[in-house]
């Protein structure tokens, strides 16, 4: 089956570096996409690594590994506004995303 | 620039009463994909289209019907709602035309309650 497995809830501290991990399973692989969302939103998207490696975008920067069935987010400077869901979605052999069901990140002072 | 509207943002709805949430975008985006979500539970995929004219079944399509008679539409039909199908609901669109290999551009979500 497809599988996608993602912490529920995570907190950290303004200014710092939080890492968000997913791991997954999926049939068939053809990348891997991350999207935030701030609660009574849309989602947004933040990220697509489709080789294995890590993808820098300014304070974010989203990593794969393929052969692990693996894939982090990794928020630097963490701001106010970077509290919000972060949601994992990697694509199937039919380019289906399946999505997981989110990470909801709290930053405090 | 508009990019995908949602209507209505928000509905009550009768149980039994038929529902057409509307789906809009000025895009001109091939690919079109209804989905809901529910607390604890990721995106479900309800109907795609992947260009005018063609519709195709998701994760959940049961209780739903859709129709992609232009480009730019891409209305979903409750015929017969249920309380189940109480959910926000999200209509989003993509530039690719393989499913899933580019960025969707969501709707800002329909909250749907079914009594």
């Amino acid at each position: 089956g497809q599988n996608i497995d993602q912490p529920t809830e995570m907190t950290a501290t303004e200014g710092a570096i939080v890492q968000i991990n997913c791991t997954y399973q999926t049939s068939g692989f053809n990348g891997l996409f991350w999207y935030q969302q701030h609660a009574g939103e849309a989602p947004t998207f933040l990220s697509y690594n489709v080789l294995d490696g890590l993808e820098e975008k300014g304070r974010f920067s989203s990593f794969l590994s393929r052969s692990k069935g693996y894939s982090y987010l990794l928020l630097k400077e963490l701001q106010m506004k970077d509290s919000a869901s972060y949601l994992c979605a990697p694509t199937d052999s039919n380019y289906q995303l399946i999505w997981g069901a989110g990470t909801k990140l709290i930053i405090k002072p | 620039t508009a990019g995908i509207t949602q209507a209505p943002t928000s509905q009550i709805l009768a149980a039994g009463r038929s529902m057409t949430l509307r789906c809009t975008q000025d895009m001109r985006h091939n690919a079109m994909y209804w989905y809901r979500q529910d607390l604890g539970l990721g995106l479900r995929l309800i109907h795609y289209s992947n260009t005018a004219g063609t519709t195709g079944k998701g994760e959940v399509p049961d209780g739903y019907s859709v129709s992609r008679a232009n480009t730019d539409d891409f209305p979903l039909t409750l015929a017969s709602a249920v309380p189940s199908q109480t959910s926000v609901y999200f209509c989003a669109s993509s530039d690719s035309g393989d499913l899933g290999s580019g960025e969707l551009f969501f709707g800002e979500g329909s909250r749907l309650t079914v009594l």
